[in-house]
């Protein structure tokens, strides 16, 4: 089964500073699906980046784009000029390109808070 | 349609008592999600419809919990004899195969 880190419960960055937010992941398999999604207190989870495994180009979506480094399984988020409306938890996701025994459904890591401080 | 509506957004129930909760997915997406959400946790995949075909269900966490999607279009989520455990957030998705999954706002079950 796969798993996903994140290993920062929190993290706090100044208004217009860059901060990256860091998940590893455990997997056998060579092609899948990362993601990172931003979920702000009491609303609902919202897409922010998404990356296929057999890219080599990091995805960049705005102010946010991705270190994606598959032989070490590593997949982290940088947010460029962060803004208050930044504020929230932060989750990193996995999902597989086969079907069956759960594998279409996201693994999450249990998410990085992070606080702009203004 | 602007995103996956999920309905109600809270609910508060009595241990015992059976609750369903009701998704409308993305109008083109053939797929539909449940994962339920703790505190302090990421999201935990319980489901899945492919159209009107739930393709996993080993996920589900006990044989309490069942969900239907009769008609390809909406589903629900049922919890029968609902226990203090199961008070968590209930998050519905939906997406197209190979695409990326969104989510709807939730319904938190509070069970006293």
């Amino acid at each position: 089964a796969q798993t996903v880190t994140q290993s920062q419960p929190e993290m706090s960055v100044q208004e217009a500073e860059t901060v990256t937010l860091s998940c590893t992941y455990d997997t056998s398999e060579s092609d899948y699906y990362l993601f990172w999604y931003k979920q702000p207190p009491s609303r609902q989870m919202i897409l922010v980046i998404r990356q296929e495994a057999y890219k080599q180009q990091n995805a960049t979506e705005n102010r946010f784009s991705v270190n994606f480094q598959k032989a070490a399984k590593s997949f982290s988020l940088k947010i460029s000029d962060s803004q208050l409306g930044d504020a929230a938890m932060y989750f990193c996701a996995y999902r597989s390109t086969y079907s069956g025994g759960g594998a279409d459904g996201l693994t999450f890591g249990k998410g990085t808070h992070l606080i702009i401080q203004p | 349609d602007t995103g996956v509506s999920q309905n109600p957004r809270h609910k508060i129930t009595k241990r015992g008592q059976n609750v369903t909760f009701r998704c409308d997915p993305i109008s083109e997406h053939n797929r539909l999600y449940w994962y339920r959400q703790t505190l302090g946790q990421g999201p935990e995949f319980l489901t899945y419809f492919q159209n009107e075909a739930q393709l996993e269900k080993s996920r589900l966490l006990s044989d309490r919990f069942s969900a239907e999607r009769p008609k390809g279009s909406f589903s629900t989520l049922e919890i029968q004899r609902t226990e203090q455990g199961d008070s968590a957030m209930y998050l519905c998705a939906s997406s197209l195969v190979g695409g990326s999954t969104f989510f709807g706002q939730g319904t938190r079950l509070t069970v006293v």
